[in-house]
């Protein structure tokens, strides 16, 4: 089973700041699965990136994806309020499953 | 537009079983897969399972194998999420998601989930 390993786990940021969020995951995954997810208090998570670098419908240009391997990155160029959230990056594989165990996006 | 509604709110004692369900609409219901996903409060999201509605083909993650148990009923476009053995842990908010092929099997769609709470 692939671990995916989020970092940092807290992230404290201004509005106009750029993010930059982390998930290693521990064995080389297939770019093409992978995907994040933002969740807000009490709702239900929302995809934002698919296949490492993908927009999803509604996403804005501000949310980019990159990475291959093991290594990827969820960047906000310039964070928005309505962007501090819980960020979560999944892995499909053929099978199964995973998600990372989430960075929080707060305010500074 | 795709909607996934669950039932309501379970209150359910230690050894107990839950059933969840998760009826879509919007799109045709053999056509994606459904997975189920879980939450525990305050905690993250954690992976339990998948079902191609079209085939009935299931698959779990390793540690809900023998205790969940995931159906369709093609017939009302809805699926099932049951499990078995209940423990205080278990209690968490359990939502059914749609995959889309189209997007790398990413999960375009949630429904609003399904608290479950497990205490004596």
């Amino acid at each position: 089973e692939i671990v995916l390993t989020q970092s940092p786990g807290t992230l404290s940021l201004s509005p106009g700041e750029r993010a930059t969020l982390s998930c290693r995951a521990s064995q080389s995954v297939r770019s093409s699965y992978l995907a994040w997810y933002q969740q807000k208090p009490g709702q239900a998570p929302r995809l934002v990136i698919y296949g490492a670098s993908a927009r999803a419908t509604d996403t804005p240009d501000r949310f980019s994806g990159s990475g291959s391997g093991t290594d990827f990155t969820l960047t906000i160029s310039s964070l928005e309020p309505e962007d501090f959230a819980v960020y979560y990056c999944q892995h499909y594989g053929t099978s199964w499953s995973s998600f990372g165990q989430g960075t929080k996006l707060e305010i500074k | 537009q795709v909607q996934l509604v669950q039932s309501g709110a379970e209150l359910k004692k230690p050894g107990a079983s839950v059933k969840v369900s998760c009826r879509a609409s919007g799109y045709t219901f053999i056509d994606n897969y459904i997975h189920w996903v879980r939450q525990a409060p305050g905690q993250g999201l954690e992976w339990m399972g998948w079902i191609n509605p079209n085939s009935g083909a299931t698959k779990y993650a390793q540690k809900f194998q023998g205790r969940v148990t995931v159906t369709r009923d093609t017939f009302i476009n809805t699926a099932y999420m049951e499990m078995s053995s209940l423990r205080s842990d278990d209690t968490a908010v359990y939502y059914c998601a749609r995959d889309d092929p189209i997007m790398a099997a990413a999960l375009t769609d949630w429904g609003q989930g399904t608290l479950v709470t497990v205490s004596s």
